[in-house]
């Protein structure tokens, strides 16, 4: 059963324009979130992540932002770059240990 | 710093063969977990080490799946006998222990024919 939702396989966005990439999980006891960015024939990389105890972390372009009450959480990218084409997976982690990824959605950002 | 290394980088085998996944996690790093990548299901956990020890293996399909952490510097993902459904990129990702964010190797994409 999936813990970590990406209801959107896939994006299009603009160049210059915001990406909102989004995500949902079940699980109350998750206690970090992170973003993941994965190229072709790579691993993934890390992004951003946030911590339960948060609503919202900000990296240069890239904002996680945390709804809890609703088991939310969004990725924006302002303004989103054609480098930025990838596909983004969330990822929630419990215990420390124990992480639970999303299926992935693949934005393609267009110039 | 080299990274997280996986060899082979692609495997094609045929049904019924062992299969043999190689991961050299980040040297220093104390986790190190193997993922498998679906259309379907996105990254799942399979198994995670800490210390070198299997701490949860639930996420092991079958008992045709076992994993091995010898070692702090080695670990290896066997499948036996392969099948078809067994095809799939394999993702070997180190950590330290007291940080959240995982380094992931480059995958290994295992074909069974």
């Amino acid at each position: 059963d999936q813990q970590v939702k990406q209801n959107s396989p896939s994006l299009s966005v603009q160049e210059g324009r915001i990406s909102i990439l989004n995500c949902d999980y079940t699980n109350s006891m998750f206690d970090y979130f992170l973003w993941y960015k994965k190229y072709p024939a790579e691993g993934p990389t890390f992004l951003i992540s946030i911590s339960s105890i948060k609503d919202k972390n900000e990296d240069g372009r890239f904002t996680v932002f945390l709804n809890k009450s609703a088991k939310h959480l969004s990725l924006h990218i302002v303004p989103s770059q054609p480098g930025d084409s990838a596909v983004y997976f969330c990822a929630a982690v419990v215990y420390g240990n124990q992480f639970y990824f999303g299926t992935g959605t693949s934005l393609t950002v267009i110039p | 710093d080299a990274g997280v290394i996986q060899s082979p980088r692609h495997e094609v085998t045929e049904m019924g063969q062992e299969v043999t996944l190689r991961c050299k996690p980040i040297s220093g790093h104390n986790s190190l977990f193997w993922y498998r990548q679906t259309m379907m299901r996105g990254l799942e956990l399979l198994i995670y080490f800490n210390n070198n020890v299997p701490i949860d293996d639930s996420g092991m399909p079958e008992d045709r799946f076992s994993a091995k952490m010898p070692n702090a510097s080695f670990s290896t993902l066997k499948i036996q006998p392969s099948e078809p459904r067994d095809s799939a990129v394999y993702f070997c990702a180190s950590r330290n222990r007291d940080r959240v964010k995982q380094y992931f190797g480059p995958g290994t994409r295992l074909t069974v024919t």
